[in-house]
């Protein structure tokens, strides 16, 4: 079965970059989706098909995919981004293999 | 406003049944695939199955085919999981969340339920 792969815990510092990197053999033949779950909320799509940002989502999310890697990257982190994150691909259209999450802290 | 109300929370014994609820509202219901998400204690998202409430067409995660039954009232814009016996493995948050379709192949999870905890133990 398709796996994805993400580092349990990445930390940066309020204002700077953070990347998240999601891994999964041929990941870039596949469109990755990401989401943000802050403590006791309900999972938010923040980026869809690799790149793309949906309605109310900040400008500073940006992702890519290429090759193995897709990345998602928060630039100008701010507190409030402190969650977190999931990438998300589809192994068909009707099913979903997640990555195990990263923890984000801002500090 | 595009919604998915879940059911309330659940605690029951092992090896009692279980049918909990995603009601959606604000948009055209029987044309979005549903989706059922679990989330253990502490733990990451996994990926349990998925109904197209227009045919009931369900499809299963290997790891909850068996164990969970999904469907869908499509009269009353309403999409369930279900247990027959559960375990106290299945204590969990479960979501449901829509899928959408945006192009080439390319899909998203894009409204969530504000989720069900699930707790049993005896």
């Amino acid at each position: 079965s398709y796996e994805l792969t993400q580092p349990p815990s990445v930390s940066v510092s309020p204002g700077q970059t953070a990347s998240i990197a999601c891994s999964g053999d041929k990941l870039g033949d596949r469109y990755a989706c990401w989401y943000q779950q802050k403590p006791g909320q309900s999972p938010v799509l923040v980026i869809y098909q690799d790149s793309k940002r949906p309605s109310g989502i900040p400008e500073r999310f940006s992702g890519s995919n290429s090759g193995n890697t897709a990345t998602l990257t928060i630039s100008g982190t701010q507190a409030m981004d402190e969650a977190d994150y999931y990438c998300q691909a589809w192994d068909s259209s009707t099913s979903v293999v997640f990555g195990g999450g990263t923890k984000l802290t801002v500090l | 406003e595009v919604q998915l109300v879940q059911s309330g929370a659940e605690v029951k014994k092992p090896g009692e049944s279980l049918k909990i609820s995603c009601k959606g509202s604000g948009y055209s219901f029987t044309i979005y695939w549903i989706a059922w998400v679990r989330q253990m204690p502490g733990k990451g998202l996994e990926w349990m199955g998925i109904i197209y409430p227009g045919g009931s067409d369900t499809r299963y995660s290997p790891s909850f085919q068996g164990q969970v039954t999904i469907s869908a009232d499509r009269s009353i814009n309403t999409a369930y999981l279900q247990w027959s016996s559960l375990k106290a493995s299945d204590t969990a948050m479960y979501y449901c969340a829509r899928r959408v379709y945006y192009d080439s192949n390319s899909y998203g999870l894009d409204v969530w339920g504000q989720g069900t905890t699930v707790t049993v133990s005896s």
